[in-house]
């Protein structure tokens, strides 16, 4: 199963940007990378996903490399809100009859400081 | 519509009892998932079904079984608790087969085993 290396913590002040790296050196040709963070007390929801170009949305952008062996979640301007710890995975193989494994790792843990 | 609906959220249990934990999703989704999350620690996979009909074994299958009841029900079961099974549950769900179906998660059930 192709896995994804993160740093486990990160600080960043309110209003200033966060980039999020993630290594993903053993990334199949089909996997999508996607984001989810988890809140406090809360499950974890979903942020932002992508194949080979960059994304944005309301929430965050991603920027994945040319290699697709490393992505970055780019928060434009943390809030108190951002609070909370940010998983990067890959969607795993399909295996027929057995849909999608999907696996999570340690996340960082950003830290907003006011 | 409520989403993933996990019950109870909250359960005390002596080593050697056993007790299910629900999960139902009103989303019409294939595939649904239960992850454990120690204190600290990112989510580890225990079990998921694609479909009604078949489960496939996660990182940490040991000492569960589930069951997918119909296309909205998934529960897990532990036959005989034990303290290292003290953790946060969570239940998710997706639609399979499709790279960018994210994955909804409940509020999560609170376990301790003593």
């Amino acid at each position: 199963d192709a896995k994804t290396t993160q740093p486990n913590s990160m600080e960043s002040n309110e209003e200033e940007p966060v980039h999020l790296p993630c290594n993903h050196s053993t990334i199949s040709g089909t996997d999508y990378i996607h984001w989810y963070r988890q809140l406090p007390s809360q499950g974890p929801e979903y942020v932002i996903h992508g194949l080979t170009s960059n994304v944005n949305n309301r929430m965050a952008s991603l920027a994945i490399a040319e290699d697709r062996k490393s992505s970055t979640l780019i928060l434009h301007r943390a809030t108190l809100r951002d609070a909370a710890v940010y998983y990067c995975i890959l969607r795993d193989q399909v295996i027929k009859a057995a849909g999608n494994k999907l696996t999570f790792g340690g996340g960082t843990r950003v830290l907003v400081k006011p | 519509n409520a989403g993933v609906t996990q019950t109870p959220k909250f359960q005390v249990l002596k080593t050697g009892q056993s007790m299910t934990l629900q999960c139902a999703q009103d989303m019409n989704h294939n595939s649904m998932y239960w992850y454990r999350q120690d204190p600290g620690m990112g989510l580890r996979l225990i079990y998921y079904s694609a479909s009604e009909g078949t489960t496939d074994k996660g990182e940490v299958p040991n000492g569960y079984n589930v069951s997918r009841l119909n296309k909205r029900e998934f529960s897990l079961r532990l036959e005989s608790a034990a303290p290292s099974q003290t953790s946060v549950y969570f239940c998710a769900s997706r639609i399979t087969f499709a790279n960018t179906g994210e994955l909804f998660f409940g509020e999560g059930s609170r376990l301790t085993v003593l």
